[in-house]
């Protein structure tokens, strides 16, 4: 099984929908949880960090359940430019690295 | 402005050449990290270094080495012993601790 898990996708979806993309993962350590932004053949980018309580950048909200070990990313009012890999990442901090998952694509059409 | 430059951009080889990657950073970050992605995939850890002069192999490092002399530098050389390193090579740094990932463009290495 792998450390970080994400739903494999592709996600197509029509402009203004909501999407949400789910993560598990399995070292109970993991300390830091992020998603970031991948454009194609490009680097990843920072979208956002996960907190317990859950955290919201205008149409982006994140959340982390500790106990069930999941992440969630939500899209609101999703718009073209949304169209990327969304790349779910967990930091431990004892060990001082961090584990992606393979990614989730994204697709918002007219 | 600060940030990761790595190069080159694209380089090709022949097989059995070693290649040395270049990563530098002025954010004044400890860590660095070296990943690979392959496409389709995530990022896979190569190598990363916590402080200057020690770094730890991540969960792909046979066929790469890797140095630290400085605190701006973590160069990549791709070995003639790595059996398949055509690959997205992409070097980050962070402040140590807070697992928040800073990423160069990447360099795009194909094996002829």
């Amino acid at each position: 099984r792998k450390e970080v898990e994400q739903d494999p996708g592709p996600f197509n979806v029509p402009e203004g929908a909501t999407v949400a993309f789910n993560c598990t993962y399995s070292n109970s350590a993991s300390q830091s949880f992020f998603w970031y932004r991948q454009d194609c053949r490009k680097e990843p980018k920072l979208l956002m960090s996960v907190y317990s309580s859950g955290n919201e950048d205008g149409r982006f909200t994140a959340q982390l359940n500790r106990a069930s070990q999941y992440i969630s990313l939500l899209i609101r009012d999703s718009k073209l430019s949304d169209s990327a890999t969304y790349l779910c990442v967990v930091y431990n901090t004892n060990a001082g690295k961090s584990t992606f998952g393979d990614g989730t694509t994204l697709t918002v059409k007219p | 402005d600060g940030g990761i430059t790595q190069s080159p951009k694209y380089l090709f080889r022949k097989e059995g050449q070693n290649v040395t990657l270049s990563c530098e950073q002025n954010l004044n970050h400890d860590a660095m990290y070296w990943y690979r992605q392959d496409p389709g995939q995530g990022l896979r850890l190569i190598y990363y270094s916590q402080i200057v002069n020690d770094f730890q192999k991540g969960d792909i490092a046979e066929g790469y080495s890797v140095s630290r002399e400085k605190k701006e530098s973590f160069p990549l050389t791709v070995t003639s012993a790595q059996k398949n390193p055509t690959a997205f090579y992409l070097c980050a740094s962070s402040i140590w601790g807070s697992g928040e990932l800073f990423f160069g463009e990447g360099s795009r290495l194909t094996v002829l």
